[in-house]
This record gives structure tokens, C-alpha cells and sequence, in this order.
């Protein structure tokens, strides 16, 4: 079935520092979606990209849909405790499927 | 605006008894999907409806899983018998889209707090 590579699979990073991640496919999306999950709750949409090339800010967040249509990174600036959890990706493929494919997460750590 | 709520937010089984999960989906909104997240398998869709009709279910793993959709408020994901193996959070998704198969407000799924289960 259709993929999404999504790293990395986890992160250890210092407060203060900026992250950066990203999603692969082979495939052609439609859209792009970044997602955010704590712990015991459910994802959460971060921003979501719906053409070619755009770039999109949320806060500190940044996403860029790729000219490609395979691929997406998504940045965040200036990490602060809250932004601890796992990171999903997720595309929708070409077509009127309301299905959407997500990857398989970034976990982000923050040291202390 | 409440959300997606499911429920149980946590189940504890044993093998071989029934389990059901709950879910109620935004007011308005006419797709919803269920999903399995496991630490292996990350999130999978089981199943997804459209105006309350599925649309696609070959996520769901065995015929010991089936989900209904009796009204635009109310799903249920039944597992009978359930196994170990069937131990995961299982999400509960809807979202908006314009009847005639025009996709609107650009496919969003919004996730419910998902239901722990774990059986032993």
C-alpha cells in the first residue's frame, strides 16, 4: 500500500534549539497535513498545506508542501518544553478518497 | 464546540470477551473514521463512513472486528472475540465533506482522545 517516510523516528534536542522534519513519498499528495499527539490524547492538527511549493507558519512551526507534491518538512524554532510528543505527518492522496495516509511519527525529547 | 468524544478512555478485558468502543463525531460533521495506533504499526485506518454509510474497510484486520454507524452521532468499533493481540489506543476521527463528492474544508480529521484498550 502507499507510504509515507517520515524522519526522523525520534529526537533529543536542547531547549532553545530549532527542529526539523520531514516526509517522503513516492507517491503524488494533494495535501500535506502535520499533526501533534501528547501523551493520551488524541493527534492534533498543526497545519495543514494544500498546494504545491506553499510554505505555512503556525507560531514557531513552519511546513512546506514540496514542489514535487512527494514530500514535506516541517520546522520548529526555538523549542520549548511543551513542544515534547510525536509529530505525524499525513497526505491525501490525488482523488476524491477521503482517505489520509500518515506516518509513522518523530518523537521529540527535550533535555533538560 | 465539544470535540470528538469516545468512550471508554480506557478498557480492560480479558480474551475471548466482547469489547465496544464508542465515538461521537462533531455535530455536523459526515466522515468518520477509526483508526489503531499501535507502537509497531503506528496509526491505521480500520474503517471509514460517509453519511453514515462505509466506504471503506479494509483496514479492519479479522471478522472479529465490525463497526456500525446507526446515525449521524453515534459509531461503535465491536471486537468479538477480542485477543491479546487486539491491545492498542483506538482513535476516533471525523470530519466535513460537501455531499456529491466535492471535498470540503479540506479534508481535516479531528481526533477524539482515543479508548486504551488491553486485553489480557
Amino acid at each position: 500500500g502507499q507510504q509515507l517516510n517520515q524522519s526522523p523516528q525520534s529526537m533529543f534536542i536542547q531547549e532553545g534549539e530549532d527542529v526539523s522534519m520531514n516526509c517522503t513519498s513516492s507517491s503524488i499528495f494533494n495535501t500535506w497535513l502535520w499533526y501533534k499527539q501528547d501523551p493520551g490524547e488524541g493527534p492534533v492538527l498543526l497545519i495543514a498545506l494544500y498546494k504545491a511549493g506553499e510554505l505555512t507558519s503556525n507560531g514557531r512551526l513552519t511546513a512546506q508542501f514540496g514542489i514535487t507534491r512527494k514530500d514535506s518538512f516541517l520546522n520548529i524554532s526555538a523549542s520549548i518544553p511543551s513542544d515534547v510528543g510525536i509529530y505525524f505527518c499525513a497526505g491525501q492522496l490525488r482523488g476524491r478518497d477521503d482517505k489520509i495516509i500518515f506516518g509513522k511519527g518523530t518523537r521529540l525529547h527535550i533535555l533538560p | 464546540d465539544a470535540g470528538v468524544i469516545q468512550s471508554p478512555r480506557h478498557e480492560v478485558t480479558e480474551m475471548g470477551q466482547e469489547v465496544t468502543l464508542r465515538c461521537k463525531p462533531i455535530s455536523g460533521h459526515n466522515s468518520l473514521f477509526w483508526y489503531r495506533q499501535t507502537m509497531m504499526r503506528g496509526l491505521e485506518l480500520l474503517i471509514y463512513f460517509n453519511n453514515n454509510v462505509p466506504i471503506d474497510d479494509s483496514g479492519m484486520p479479522e471478522d472479529r472486528f465490525s463497526a456500525k454507524m446507526p446515525n449521524a452521532s453515534f459509531s461503535t468499533l465491536k471486537i468479538q472475540p477480542s485477543e491479546p493481540r487486539d491491545s492498542a489506543v483506538y482513535f476516533c476521527a471525523s470530519s466535513l465533506r460537501a455531499s456529491g463528492g466535492i471535498l470540503l474544508a479540506k479534508n481535516i480529521q479531528y481526533f477524539g482522545a482515543g479508548t486504551r484498550l488491553s486485553v489480557l
